[in-house]
């Protein structure tokens, strides 16, 4: 079946303006998480749905960072007035259960 | 602060040789573990989780895992290259769903 999906794969944006990623999960998975990869750094979670609500927001850097799900399905993750540190990978990714979570291709983000 | 910790390698092994990847953790409540691999501007994809104590085998992969000492590892046998890659340990947050991640080790199976 379809994987996770993400969009844009990539997105080139000047410092200061706002960014929406898009990430479609695995049809049926009910947790969905938002993950960002920077060069040299590891994997650092953002935020994560389980259905509609959000249990744990506790790695968005920022209040420029905020996220949604709607329907169960679709997550928008925002970031307001970028900085150049926003730059990085974006992953969504997707579980059904505790067995492991399903990563999508990411958005590459570079803020100019 | 709960930490997942790995050697960055890079770790070389010829090919068709076995190459043990290991991973300790600092949360001696961690109830799950995973193994992700890696491949250069790709995204991570699973290949093993584990739960309980002892080796789970799957094909050519062998995790590990020991609670009591708090490390996790990853064999695998008649290494490709193909497997070249770096290999992710993730930790399952008990107070959610997040999994916590090591910062990698990057194989490099020599042909």
């Amino acid at each position: 079946g379809a994987g996770v999906s993400q969009s844009p794969s990539n997105k080139v944006t000047e410092k200061g303006k706002d960014v929406e990623l898009r990430c479609d999960p695995i049809s049926g998975h009910t947790a969905l998480y938002w993950y960002r990869q920077s060069l040299g750094q590891g994997l650092e979670f953002l935020i994560y749905f389980q259905g509609n609500s959000a249990p744990d927001k506790s790695g968005l850097p920022s209040d420029r960072f905020s996220a949604e799900r709607t329907g169960g399905s679709v997550s928008t993750l925002t970031i307001q007035r970028t900085q150049q540190e926003d730059s990085a990978v974006y992953l969504c990714a997707s579980s059904l259960s505790t067995y492991g979570q399903y990563f999508g291709p990411g958005t590459r983000l570079t803020v100019t | 602060q709960k930490e997942v910790e790995q050697n960055s390698g890079p770790l070389s092994v010829p090919e068709g040789a076995i190459a043990s990847l290991n991973c300790t953790y600092s949360d001696r409540g961690s109830q799950s573990f995973f193994w992700y691999r890696q491949y250069s501007g790709k995204s991570p994809e699973l290949i093993m989780f584990i739960y309980s104590n002892g080796d789970k085998e799957d094909g050519r992969f062998t995790a590990q895992l020991n609670k009591a000492s708090q490390y996790v590892s990853l064999l695998i046998r008649d290494s490709q290259p193909s497997d070249s890659a770096t290999y992710l340990c993730a930790v399952g947050d008990n107070q959610g769903g997040k999994l916590i991640f090591g910062q990698g080790t990057e194989l490099s199976v020599k042909p």
